[in-house]
């Protein structure tokens, strides 16, 4: 079974900080992606990379960046943190499939990520 | 707005009875995915539907895609109170992967 695993499940944070989210993935997938889930908004893709040192801008990236040194980990960084990043954030990878894909995400459990 | 819409966005029903969820969306898709989503957890795969027309059962639950590859529903049969939790369609074209609005389910005991 694929297991995606995040480094907190819940993060208490004050505005202005700097907070790192990491996510590890085991099953050696290629894709791995960045989303906040926020009520009455659905998710929303903030970052996702297709290799290692490889990073595409999603829907919402203002605020974040990210980090991907090794094909196993990506990082996602609040530079300065502020009370409207306040979300739920979930990590997901995929295996890298052309043609016709089936193109499956396994989500991590999350964090919830609190600014004050 | 969203290109794939669920509907209803919220559903609570009775211990037994029957369900279904729709998505719908203007796009065609190459693959449908389902996920429920516990509170506080991760969204968990269900299901993949690849070709049009396609009916894939899991338990209880039968899961469409629409010929036209356009849609899909989720029908639940003599719900149970574990079936409760935020369910997910989402959808690949091209280099894209949309997810639906959400359809949150409570089954009453």
């Amino acid at each position: 079974d694929v297991k995606v695993t995040q480094s907190s499940r819940y993060l208490v944070k004050r505005t202005g900080e700097k907070v790192f989210l990491e996510c590890v993935q085991d099953m050696d997938h290629e894709n791995m992606f960045w989303y906040r889930q926020d009520p009455g908004l659905g998710l929303r893709l903030i970052y996702f990379s297709y290799d290692v040192k490889m990073k595409e801008k999603g829907d919402i990236p203002e605020g974040y960046s990210v980090s991907r040194e090794k094909k196993e980990r990506f990082s996602l960084i609040l530079e300065s943190a502020s009370t409207n990043q306040t979300s739920m954030y979930l990590c997901a990878s995929s295996l890298e499939t052309s043609g016709r894909a089936r193109n499956e995400q396994f989500f991590g459990p999350g964090t919830r990520l609190t600014v004050l | 707005t969203q290109l794939l819409e669920q509907s209803p966005q919220f559903l609570s029903i009775q211990e037994g009875e029957n369900l279904t969820v729709y998505c719908n969306s203007s796009s065609v898709f190459s693959s449908l995915q389902w996920y429920r989503q516990e509170p506080g957890e991760g969204p968990v795969l269900l299901v993949t539907v690849v070709t049009g027309g396609e009916v894939k059962k899991l338990k209880r639950l039968t899961f469409q895609f629409g010929d036209a590859r356009k849609d899909s529903s989720l029908h639940i049969t003599a719900a149970q109170p574990g079936d409760t939790g935020l369910y997910l369609c989402a959808g690949h074209t091209g280099n894209q992967f949309y997810f639906g609005t959400g359809t949150s389910l409570t089954v009453i005991p």
